[in-house]
């Protein structure tokens, strides 16, 4: 069955300090990935996707993510992280029939981002 | 481009009432909308796919009965909670994906449910 794990359900980081966030899949077939960032009581927002090509993608506010099939990995990286990056972050992977009606998302259980001063 | 708002951000309501709330893609049109359920400091869950003119499909252990979901247009969808019960708080988060594309969703901004 498809799944989403992300390991982490709470990580602590210095403003300034490095960031990686850990996404691991279960999937059959040639994965749609995404990372969305929730602030409280909002909704998601969409920070990059992987559908196909260059493994590197890049996103917004400076993040960037590394997909690795042979880890079935789509870790979620930023090089100084700012106080503003607190949030919860779902990784998702898409599943079912793409461009069909039923085509939807799979998410994580989600890693809550603390940024120390 | 790509928003989606929610209408209302948060109500409460008193058991055994029934609240509406609605979803709507401001810049697109969204044949498909998906309606999730957020516990706190949970994932989000997938309650129901709403296609555009036709029956919503329901994720297994949703009560259809109990969530009403109408797709009554290209840029609009409802979902009535019915007989509300305290244990139906929760925040509930619709996305829209845009026609002819396939798992980009685009998320509204939640809406908070209490039920006293």
């Amino acid at each position: 069955a498809q799944s989403v794990t992300q390991p982490d359900i709470h990580i602590t980081v210095s403003e300034g300090a490095s960031l990686e966030l850990r996404c691991n899949y279960s999937y059959g077939a040639t994965p749609y990935l995404f990372w969305y960032v929730q602030s409280p009581g909002q909704g998601l927002q969409l920070l990059l996707k992987y559908f196909s090509g260059d493994t590197l993608v890049q996103g917004i506010k400076g993040f960037e993510a590394e997909f690795k099939r042979s880890q079935s990995s789509f870790n979620l990286r930023k090089p100084s992280v700012h106080w503003s990056d607190a949030a919860e972050y779902f990784c998702a992977v898409g599943v079912g029939n793409y461009g069909g009606s039923q085509g939807n998302l799979i998410f994580g259980k989600g890693t809550k981002l603390s940024v120390k001063p | 481009g790509a928003v989606v708002s929610q209408h209302p951000s948060w109500v409460i309501c008193k058991s055994g009432t029934s609240v509406k709330i609605e979803c709507r893609s401001l810049d697109f049109q969204a044949t498909t909308m998906f309606w999730y359920r957020q516990f706190p400091k949970q994932s989000l869950m997938l309650m129901a796919t709403s296609n555009e003119g036709s029956k919503a499909t329901y994720e297994q252990g949703v009560e259809k009965d109990k969530f009403l979901i109408n797709h009554a247009s290209l840029t609009l969808s409802t979902l009535t909670v019915t007989s509300a019960h305290p244990e139906d708080s929760s925040f509930y988060i619709c996305s829209a994906r845009v026609t002819g594309t396939s798992y980009e969703q685009y998320f509204g901004p939640g809406t908070r449910l209490t039920v006293t």
